[in-house]
Order: C-alpha cells, then structure tokens, then sequence
C-alpha cells in the first residue's frame, strides 16, 4: 500500500483478554518497529524487525508482550491478559532497512489500545 | 545509550509569532536527527531531517540545523500559523553502537491562538 497500515484503529478490551495488533508496512520495507505512546510520554521503543528476524526487543515490557514478522512483510504484536496500564497507542514504523541514509522511519496512525 | 531531550510544553503561541523548540541529544558518532510533527488525530510524519554537521533541515517554513558542537538540534519558524498546531517530536539514529532503532524525545506540543 502508499503507506504503513495498522488494525484495528481502535479496540477495547476486557482486563485479562488478549489482544492482537496488526502492521502492513509499506512494500520493500525491511526494517519495522513498534512503539508505545502513552498519555504525556514520549514514544516508547519496544521492538525492531528486520526481515522477519528481531535483532532488538529489549523495550518489550513484560513476556505478556510479543511480536512477530512474517514474509518479511505484516507484522503482529500480542498482549495476553492485558492490564490496565496496557492501555496506550500502539505505533507501528518502517523504513528502507538500516544505514545513515536509509532510517527515515514512516509510521501508521496507531491503534488506540483501551484495557477496561 | 543515545537519548534526546525536548522543552517542555505545552507551548502556546499566537499567530505570526516566532517559534523554537529546543531539542539536545547524547549519543557517541554521528547520528542522523529528525523532527516529526503529529497532527491532531493523525499519525508521525517527518517534518525535516539532517544527517551531518552543519546541515539544515527545512520543510513547510521550518528549518533546524545540526550543531554537533552544543549537540542541538533546535525547530524554529518565522511565523506559526494556526495550522501548526500539533505535537512535535525530535529524534535521532545512528548514534551510539551503530543502532539505527529511532529515538524519540518526548514531544512538545504547539498550540497556535489566531
């Protein structure tokens, strides 16, 4: 597509469900990112793909968050039995792949994440 | 590890006013610097971006220039519309261990009164 894509836009969730939060990152992207932007922080590194392997998920905050990257292409984040302070944006990113010139990072519009 | 550091918002302008908004950052070699702009109810887009030293960034009447001697890479613009309204971000990659993972400052946001 002309951009990244990320589903749903908005999901509300039960405290203890899981939950699943999609990225389609623009074509021949290799390199794919997650943040999390919650009320009055910043963006919030949590992983990094490149291709379908992740070199870096030093920022995934607990084992009830994971990812994975397939095809080199679509990528899914899980939270299982969420919790209240899951609660944020959830921002999806790619770019070119790695190297000086190639780290302009384009991003989605974010799934709002609401645990009740 | 590589860091960045904006001012405080919010910051609240009236139009044709002058703006900057100061961003610091720590990281060792060169890293590539980056403002983002998000827009009320949208996603981050790049605003403007410098790779080296000395260069300037400019896009839509901003401009930020890379100054490796005070590690600073500040936003500013002539004269703020009400349109520029919107939560800026300052980020960095390339920094430290050769990580190209972003890095963002924590936001400032730009409230434009007409």
């Amino acid at each position: 597509g002309a951009g990244v894509s990320q589903s749903p836009s908005n999901k509300v969730t039960e405290k203890g469900k899981d939950v699943e939060l999609r990225c389609d990152p623009i074509s021949g992207h290799t390199a794919l990112y997650w943040y999390r932007q919650s009320l009055g922080q910043g963006l919030e590194f949590l992983i990094y793909f490149q291709g379908n392997s992740a070199p870096d998920k030093s920022g995934l905050p607990s084992d009830r968050f994971s990812a994975e990257r397939t095809g080199g292409s679509v990528s899914t984040l899980t939270i299982q039995r969420t919790q209240q302070e899951d609660s944020a944006v959830y921002l999806c990113a790619s770019s070119l792949g790695q190297g000086k010139l190639l780290t302009e990072a384009f991003f989605g519009q974010g799934t709002r994440l609401t645990v009740v | 590890g590589d860091s960045v550091t904006q001012m405080e918002g919010p910051v609240t302008l009236s139009e044709e006013a002058f703006l900057t908004i100061n961003c610091t950052y720590t990281a060792t070699g060169y890293p590539s610097l980056f403002w983002y702009v998000q827009y009320p109810g949208e996603g981050l887009q790049l605003l403007l971006k410098a790779t080296k030293a000395d260069d300037k960034g400019s896009n839509k009447g901003f401009e930020a220039t890379y100054r490796k001697e005070t590690t600073s890479f500040h936003l500013e613009k002539g004269s703020v519309q009400v349109s520029d309204s919107a939560v800026y971000f300052c980020a960095l990659s390339g920094g430290s261990g050769g990580s190209y993972i972003p890095t963002f400052g924590r936001g400032t946001s730009l409230i434009v009164h007409p």
